[in-house]
């Protein structure tokens, strides 16, 4: 079954400070992985894609990595910032259909205090 | 900013009503989805359109349904609401192209409420 599991659930951090987020996935044939952020009550935006030649991609203090090996990837927060509070979601495509079909892992829930 | 639109944002409405949800956009994507939210839960595919008078049921089953009339427009109606339709509604698009990078654009999402 394709799946999509990501770590931790939620975090809370200070403003300033680095973090990182986990996703492990089993969707096969694999396409690509995204990951979006999605602010409260809103759709989410894409931060990077990945396809798996790739292993590490960045969008400003976004940094994420691909081990299409081990089937994981990491979001890398630098210097977090208050606007940084939100869902982060891992999303990994497959090549199975002409759709392309999305498989949408639950989301960390990242709270920045100040 | 993505140019995809969807109203209302938020609806309260009582069991039994008919609604639809309103999803535009305006980048001449042929494909369009909708997508159901519930808190804290994944994305679930309900619905999808590679174009004009194409659409097709997603992943999780829904009671409602969908029309593609126009390419910018891919409206999502209920017959008869109920509590159990409560949830977030996000319509996306993307444009054919590479399967390895095509990008989905989402909408700010309809919140529904059924009381």
């Amino acid at each position: 079954k394709n799946q999509v599991e990501q770590s931790p659930q939620s975090l809370i951090i200070l403003e300033g400070k680095n973090c990182t987020l986990q996703c492990n996935y089993t969707v096969s044939p694999f396409s690509n992985l995204r990951w979006y952020k999605q602010d409260t009550g809103r759709g989410p935006v894409s931060l990077t894609i990945m396809t798996f030649s790739e292993n590490t991609k960045s969008n400003g203090r976004y940094t994420a990595t691909l081990d299409a090996d081990t089937k994981q990837s990491s979001l890398h927060i630098t210097a977090s910032q208050l606007s940084d509070s939100a869902s982060y979601i891992c999303v990994v495509s497959d090549r199975g259909s002409t759709l392309g079909r999305l498989y949408f892992g639950r989301g960390t829930q990242l709270t920045v205090w100040p | 900013e993505a140019d995809i639109y969807q109203t209302p944002r938020y609806l309260v409405i009582g069991t039994g009503k008919k609604i639809t949800l309103e999803c535009s956009q305006t980048m001449g994507h042929d494909k369009m989805y909708w997508y159901q939210q519930d808190p804290g839960m994944e994305l679930h595919l309900i619905h999808y359109s590679y174009g004009v008078n194409s659409t097709e049921k997603g992943d999780l089953s829904s009671e409602s349904t969908v029309s593609r009339i126009r390419t910018e427009h891919f409206p999502l109606t209920l017959e008869s609401a109920r509590p159990s339709h409560t949830s977030q509604y996000l319509c996306a698009s993307s444009k054919t192209g590479d399967l390895n990078t095509y990008e989905q654009y989402f909408g700010p999402g309809t919140r529904l409420t059924v009381t």
